[in-house]
């Protein structure tokens, strides 16, 4: 069976900190991974595509893959109330698409 | 440019019943995934349509099936309706198969 794994948190983190997100995942011959942003009450959006192993930054977005640790993360420098969401891991392979169950994550200001 | 569009926004249903979701996907996409999600859940994957076949399926019964057309829209339906089967259903489209995927806003399905 594969499967993605979160804490489901929720995850408190003052305004202007660093928000760590983690994701752990089973199958070894997963491909991409995503991260998406679901606001209560609406569709997940799309954030952060990550493809090979390292950091890939948009912004004030980091998501960073370790395929050998089979995790990725997902860091929000300068965290504004407007993050406030539930974040969701999601890892592909071989069109098949499994997403975690989320992290909530709350920005105080 | 118009994104994932789904149709309705809101269905109320009957056990046993059947029922029948819309998508069209993203301009210029071609490929359609849709997910049943239920509340704080995340996104369970039912199936992917390219080139009007299915290509890859989740863990759901023959009750779910689907089809995608030649304008790359796609229908979910879902026969013989169970209590559990009340979810919020969505329907992502990419450009081609393990691309990224964005979604629409779903259908939030209740059976009564």
């Amino acid at each position: 069976q594969k499967e993605v794994e979160q804490n489901s948190g929720p995850l408190s983190v003052p305004e202007g900190a660093i928000a760590s997100l983690n994701c752990t995942y089973s199958d070894r011959g997963s491909q991409s991974f995503f991260w998406y942003r679901q606001y209560s009450g609406k569709s997940p959006e799309l954030i952060m595509s990550i493809y090979s192993n390292g950091d890939q930054e948009d912004g004030r977005f980091t998501a960073q893959l370790n395929k050998a640790s089979q995790y990725v993360s997902l860091l929000i420098r300068d965290s504004q109330p407007s993050d406030s969401a539930t974040y969701l891991c999601a890892v592909n392979e071989n069109n098949d698409m499994r997403f975690g169950a989320g992290t909530r994550l709350t920005v105080k200001p | 440019d118009a994104g994932v569009t789904q149709s309705p926004t809101h269905l109320i249903k009957t056990r046993g019943q059947q029922v029948t979701l819309r998508c069209s996907p993203k301009s210029g996409h071609d490929t359609v995934s849709w997910y049943q999600q239920a509340l704080g859940q995340g996104p369970q994957f039912i199936f992917q349509y390219y080139e009007e076949e299915e290509r890859q399926r989740g863990n759901f019964p023959d009750r779910f099936s689907g089809h995608q057309f030649p304008n790359y829209s796609s229908e979910l339906n879902v026969n013989a309706l169970l209590l559990g089967d009340s979810a919020l259903y969505l329907c992502a489209s990419s450009l081609g198969v393990n691309q990224p995927q964005h979604f629409g806003d779903g259908t939030r399905l209740s059976i009564l």
